[in-house]
């Protein structure tokens, strides 16, 4: 089974509105990552969130962490076209700097 | 800025055959790592290393070999190319300490 993992394998949005991709996990972690990954290109960091931290933003991204559901939600504000791409959670897998990646929401911000 | 490259960018290789994947980074990051990507499998890690002339054994490393023979330098072998061995392959790099990768453009593999 997977160690970490995102909750929904699709998600299709209009343009304008708001969306949450949730993450889950399995083992204790030191800290959690969301990335984005466009199409044809490498993932990208979006937002650190270390396990003392219940949430963090980065400008239309929030993040939260719930350590005690060992659970993770990224929240998009105002999605734009530019937003459609996969998003992965990853973990540290306790913290030996191996790093655990979901399998991926794809999401599909519609004009 | 950050930059990890890696070559070739899109390779096919016959099945046997051998293949070598080559990154490159300029960030002076001290850990280096090979992931492979398949459809519904998200990115799983084949070796990674954390010093020059040192790998270690990730989640999926049989039919894979790893050399890192500078800090800059990071390559992925595959003595014996199999079907099984398509996919898409990447290479990111990381100081170890802020948790975060930077990750390169990423390899086509096809095995025929």
């Amino acid at each position: 089974s997977q160690l970490a993992e995102e909750n929904s394998w699709a998600l299709s949005v209009h343009e304008g509105e708001s969306v949450t991709v949730n993450c889950s996990y399995k083992t204790s972690i030191t800290a959690l990552q969301w990335y984005r990954q466009k199409s044809g290109k490498g993932p990208a960091q979006l937002i650190l969130i270390r396990s003392n931290e219940r949430e963090k933003r980065n400008g239309r991204l929030r993040a939260t962490l719930d350590t005690s559901s060992q659970s993770s939600s990224l929240s998009i504000t105002a999605t734009r076209c530019e937003d459609t791409a996969v998003y992965f959670c990853a973990t540290d897998a306790g913290g030996n700097y191996k790093y655990v990646f979901g399998a991926g929401t794809r999401l599909k911000v519609i004009a | 800025e950050a930059a990890v490259t890696q070559s070739p960018r899109s390779k096919v290789a016959v099945t046997g055959g051998k293949v070598t994947l080559s990154c490159h980074q300029t960030n002076n990051h001290d850990y280096m790592y090979w992931y492979r990507q398949d459809t519904g499998h998200g990115l799983r890690l084949i070796h990674y290393s954390y010093v020059a002339d040192s790998t270690e054994k990730g989640d999926i490393p049989d039919g894979y070999k790893a050399s890192r023979p500078s800090q800059e330098n990071f390559s992925l072998i595959l003595e014996l190319a199999s079907l099984s061995q398509t996919a898409v392959y990447f290479c990111a790099s990381s100081d170890g300490t802020i948790y975060e990768q930077y990750f390169g453009p990423g390899t086509r593999l096809t095995v025929l």
